[in-house]
Protein backbone atom coordinates (compact mmCIF):
# COMPACT_ATOMS: atom_id res chain seq x y z
CA UNK A 1 0.00 0.00 0.00
CA UNK A 2 1.43 3.41 -0.76
CA UNK A 3 1.99 6.24 2.42
CA UNK A 4 0.20 8.85 0.30
CA UNK A 5 -2.77 7.79 -2.02
CA UNK A 6 -5.15 10.38 -4.51
CA UNK A 7 -6.88 9.81 -7.50
CA UNK A 8 -5.12 10.82 -10.76
CA UNK A 9 -8.15 12.10 -12.24
CA UNK A 10 -8.20 13.78 -14.51
CA UNK A 11 -11.44 15.73 -12.74
CA UNK A 12 -12.68 17.60 -15.87
CA UNK A 13 -15.17 20.12 -14.50
CA UNK A 14 -16.57 23.46 -16.00
CA UNK A 15 -15.64 26.97 -14.87
CA UNK A 16 -17.41 28.03 -11.47
CA UNK A 17 -18.03 24.49 -10.22
CA UNK A 18 -17.00 23.20 -7.09
CA UNK A 19 -14.78 20.06 -7.10
CA UNK A 20 -13.25 18.19 -4.09
CA UNK A 21 -10.29 16.09 -4.29
CA UNK A 22 -9.45 13.59 -1.02
CA UNK A 23 -6.16 11.72 -0.03
CA UNK A 24 -5.63 9.60 1.86
CA UNK A 25 -2.09 8.95 4.55
CA UNK A 26 -1.18 5.02 6.29
CA UNK A 27 0.90 6.42 8.65
CA UNK A 28 -0.92 7.63 11.82
CA UNK A 29 1.96 9.33 13.06
CA UNK A 30 1.80 11.05 10.75
CA UNK A 31 2.43 14.79 11.59
CA UNK A 32 1.71 17.57 9.12
CA UNK A 33 0.15 17.91 6.23
CA UNK A 34 0.26 20.41 2.63
CA UNK A 35 -1.43 20.59 -0.72
CA UNK A 36 1.04 21.48 -3.56
CA UNK A 37 0.04 22.72 -6.90
CA UNK A 38 2.13 21.78 -9.93
CA UNK A 39 1.50 23.00 -13.49
CA UNK A 40 2.77 20.84 -16.41
CA UNK A 41 6.87 20.37 -16.67
CA UNK A 42 6.73 23.00 -13.41
CA UNK A 43 8.31 22.58 -10.09
CA UNK A 44 5.67 22.14 -7.01
CA UNK A 45 4.64 25.09 -5.48
CA UNK A 46 3.03 25.12 -1.79
CA UNK A 47 -0.67 25.93 -1.63
CA UNK A 48 -1.60 25.33 1.80
CA UNK A 49 -0.52 23.33 4.82
CA UNK A 50 -3.70 21.70 6.71
CA UNK A 51 -4.24 22.38 10.20
CA UNK A 52 -6.45 20.06 12.00
CA UNK A 53 -8.92 22.33 12.80
CA UNK A 54 -9.23 22.89 8.94
CA UNK A 55 -8.36 25.99 6.96
CA UNK A 56 -9.29 28.10 4.51
CA UNK A 57 -7.67 30.34 1.79
CA UNK A 58 -9.96 32.02 -0.41
CA UNK A 59 -11.76 29.84 -3.03
CA UNK A 60 -9.58 26.83 -1.08
CA UNK A 61 -10.32 25.10 1.60
CA UNK A 62 -8.38 22.21 3.25
CA UNK A 63 -9.57 19.80 5.71
CA UNK A 64 -8.22 17.21 8.41
CA UNK A 65 -9.66 13.97 9.18
CA UNK A 66 -7.11 12.06 11.83
CA UNK A 67 -9.78 9.59 12.63
CA UNK A 68 -9.53 8.29 9.19
CA UNK A 69 -6.68 9.02 8.25
CA UNK A 70 -7.81 11.37 4.89
CA UNK A 71 -7.34 14.97 3.90
CA UNK A 72 -9.40 17.11 1.65
CA UNK A 73 -8.98 20.26 -0.69
CA UNK A 74 -12.39 21.38 -1.64
CA UNK A 75 -11.87 24.41 -4.40
CA UNK A 76 -15.11 26.71 -5.06
CA UNK A 77 -15.87 28.82 -8.38
CA UNK A 78 -13.38 26.63 -10.14
CA UNK A 79 -11.11 29.02 -12.44
CA UNK A 80 -9.01 28.34 -15.83
CA UNK A 81 -6.07 29.44 -13.91
CA UNK A 82 -7.26 26.26 -11.27
CA UNK A 83 -6.22 23.76 -13.72
CA UNK A 84 -3.15 22.21 -12.81
CA UNK A 85 -1.62 18.66 -10.58
CA UNK A 86 -2.11 18.72 -7.23
CA UNK A 87 -0.33 16.83 -5.02
CA UNK A 88 -0.96 15.82 -1.17
CA UNK A 89 2.11 15.80 1.45
CA UNK A 90 2.81 14.14 4.54
CA UNK A 91 5.00 14.39 6.93
CA UNK A 92 6.19 11.71 9.14
CA UNK A 93 8.55 13.58 11.43
CA UNK A 94 12.11 13.12 12.24
CA UNK A 95 14.57 13.51 9.74
CA UNK A 96 12.61 12.12 6.97
CA UNK A 97 11.71 14.16 3.57
CA UNK A 98 7.69 15.04 3.07
CA UNK A 99 6.20 12.24 1.51
CA UNK A 100 4.71 13.32 -1.66
CA UNK A 101 1.11 11.49 -3.26
CA UNK A 102 1.27 11.18 -7.14
CA UNK A 103 -1.18 13.68 -7.97
CA UNK A 104 -4.60 14.47 -9.00
CA UNK A 105 -4.82 16.19 -12.23
CA UNK A 106 -7.76 19.04 -12.54
CA UNK A 107 -8.92 20.58 -15.95
CA UNK A 108 -11.29 23.27 -15.78
CA UNK A 109 -13.15 23.79 -19.13
CA UNK A 110 -14.72 26.95 -20.59
CA UNK B 1 14.87 37.83 -2.95
CA UNK B 2 15.64 34.51 -1.03
CA UNK B 3 14.78 31.32 -2.74
CA UNK B 4 16.76 28.12 -4.51
CA UNK B 5 18.31 28.17 -7.68
CA UNK B 6 19.04 24.98 -10.00
CA UNK B 7 21.17 24.96 -13.10
CA UNK B 8 21.23 24.19 -15.71
CA UNK B 9 17.83 24.11 -16.63
CA UNK B 10 18.33 21.51 -19.26
CA UNK B 11 20.99 19.08 -19.42
CA UNK B 12 21.96 16.59 -21.82
CA UNK B 13 24.25 13.44 -20.69
CA UNK B 14 26.12 11.08 -23.06
CA UNK B 15 27.04 7.39 -22.48
CA UNK B 16 29.30 6.78 -19.92
CA UNK B 17 29.00 10.24 -18.67
CA UNK B 18 28.40 11.70 -15.18
CA UNK B 19 27.12 15.13 -14.57
CA UNK B 20 26.29 17.15 -11.97
CA UNK B 21 23.70 19.03 -11.25
CA UNK B 22 23.79 22.62 -9.27
CA UNK B 23 21.17 22.92 -6.19
CA UNK B 24 22.02 26.68 -4.18
CA UNK B 25 20.06 28.27 -1.66
CA UNK B 26 19.98 31.43 0.20
CA UNK B 27 16.86 31.35 2.57
CA UNK B 28 19.31 29.75 5.51
CA UNK B 29 17.29 26.42 5.46
CA UNK B 30 19.36 23.42 7.03
CA UNK B 31 17.47 20.34 5.09
CA UNK B 32 17.86 20.00 1.36
CA UNK B 33 16.45 17.57 -0.64
CA UNK B 34 16.86 16.18 -4.38
CA UNK B 35 13.67 14.04 -6.48
CA UNK B 36 13.53 12.87 -9.03
CA UNK B 37 9.87 13.08 -11.35
CA UNK B 38 9.37 10.89 -14.76
CA UNK B 39 6.47 12.35 -16.72
CA UNK B 40 3.69 11.59 -15.20
CA UNK B 41 4.52 10.54 -12.45
CA UNK B 42 5.13 11.29 -8.41
CA UNK B 43 8.32 12.67 -6.77
CA UNK B 44 10.68 9.79 -5.67
CA UNK B 45 13.60 10.55 -2.77
CA UNK B 46 17.17 10.30 -4.31
CA UNK B 47 18.99 11.95 -1.56
CA UNK B 48 18.43 14.42 1.30
CA UNK B 49 20.86 16.02 3.85
CA UNK B 50 19.41 17.44 7.21
CA UNK B 51 22.94 19.59 8.25
CA UNK B 52 26.17 20.25 6.46
CA UNK B 53 28.85 17.14 5.91
CA UNK B 54 25.72 15.01 6.56
CA UNK B 55 23.35 13.13 3.65
CA UNK B 56 20.70 10.21 3.48
CA UNK B 57 19.69 8.14 1.25
CA UNK B 58 16.39 8.26 -0.44
CA UNK B 59 14.04 5.38 -2.38
CA UNK B 60 16.09 5.83 -5.37
CA UNK B 61 19.64 6.64 -4.40
CA UNK B 62 21.58 3.97 -6.54
CA UNK B 63 23.29 5.58 -9.37
CA UNK B 64 23.77 9.10 -7.53
CA UNK B 65 25.87 10.77 -5.30
CA UNK B 66 25.55 14.08 -3.41
CA UNK B 67 27.88 16.17 -0.84
CA UNK B 68 27.07 19.29 1.15
CA UNK B 69 30.28 21.03 2.17
CA UNK B 70 28.39 24.55 2.39
CA UNK B 71 25.03 25.00 4.20
CA UNK B 72 23.63 26.86 0.77
CA UNK B 73 24.85 24.49 -1.62
CA UNK B 74 23.90 20.47 -2.28
CA UNK B 75 24.90 19.35 -5.70
CA UNK B 76 23.47 16.03 -7.42
CA UNK B 77 26.01 13.76 -9.59
CA UNK B 78 24.18 11.44 -11.65
CA UNK B 79 26.54 8.70 -12.40
CA UNK B 80 27.13 6.43 -15.19
CA UNK B 81 25.91 3.64 -13.04
CA UNK B 82 22.27 5.39 -13.33
CA UNK B 83 21.28 3.40 -16.58
CA UNK B 84 18.34 5.47 -16.85
CA UNK B 85 18.86 8.86 -16.46
CA UNK B 86 15.96 10.83 -18.34
CA UNK B 87 13.96 12.73 -15.79
CA UNK B 88 13.28 15.95 -14.45
CA UNK B 89 14.84 16.55 -11.36
CA UNK B 90 14.12 18.88 -8.30
CA UNK B 91 16.01 20.04 -5.85
CA UNK B 92 13.58 21.16 -2.35
CA UNK B 93 15.13 22.92 0.76
CA UNK B 94 13.47 23.08 4.65
CA UNK B 95 13.34 24.89 7.59
CA UNK B 96 13.77 23.10 10.39
CA UNK B 97 10.32 22.30 12.57
CA UNK B 98 7.99 19.78 11.82
CA UNK B 99 5.13 22.33 10.59
CA UNK B 100 7.74 23.39 8.00
CA UNK B 101 6.64 23.04 4.02
CA UNK B 102 9.36 22.33 1.43
CA UNK B 103 10.68 25.22 -0.62
CA UNK B 104 11.64 23.96 -4.95
CA UNK B 105 13.88 25.41 -7.51
CA UNK B 106 12.63 25.46 -10.68
CA UNK B 107 14.23 21.70 -12.10
CA UNK B 108 16.66 20.42 -14.42
CA UNK B 109 15.40 18.31 -17.20
CA UNK B 110 18.17 15.62 -18.19
CA UNK B 111 17.97 13.43 -21.27
CA UNK B 112 20.43 11.31 -23.05
CA UNK B 113 22.02 11.84 -25.91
Amino acid sequence: RKEVEQDPGPFNVPEGATVAFNCTYSNSASQSFFWYRQDCRKEPKLLMSVYSSGNEDGRFTAQLNRASQYISLLIRDSKLSDSATYLCVVNYGGRRALTFGSGTRLQVQP
Amino acid sequence: DGGITQSPKYLFRKEGQNVTLSCEQNLNHDAMYWYRQDPGQGLRLIYYSQIVNDFQKGDIAEGYSVSREKKESFPLTVTSAQKNPTAFYLCASRKDGNNQPQHFGDGTRLSIL
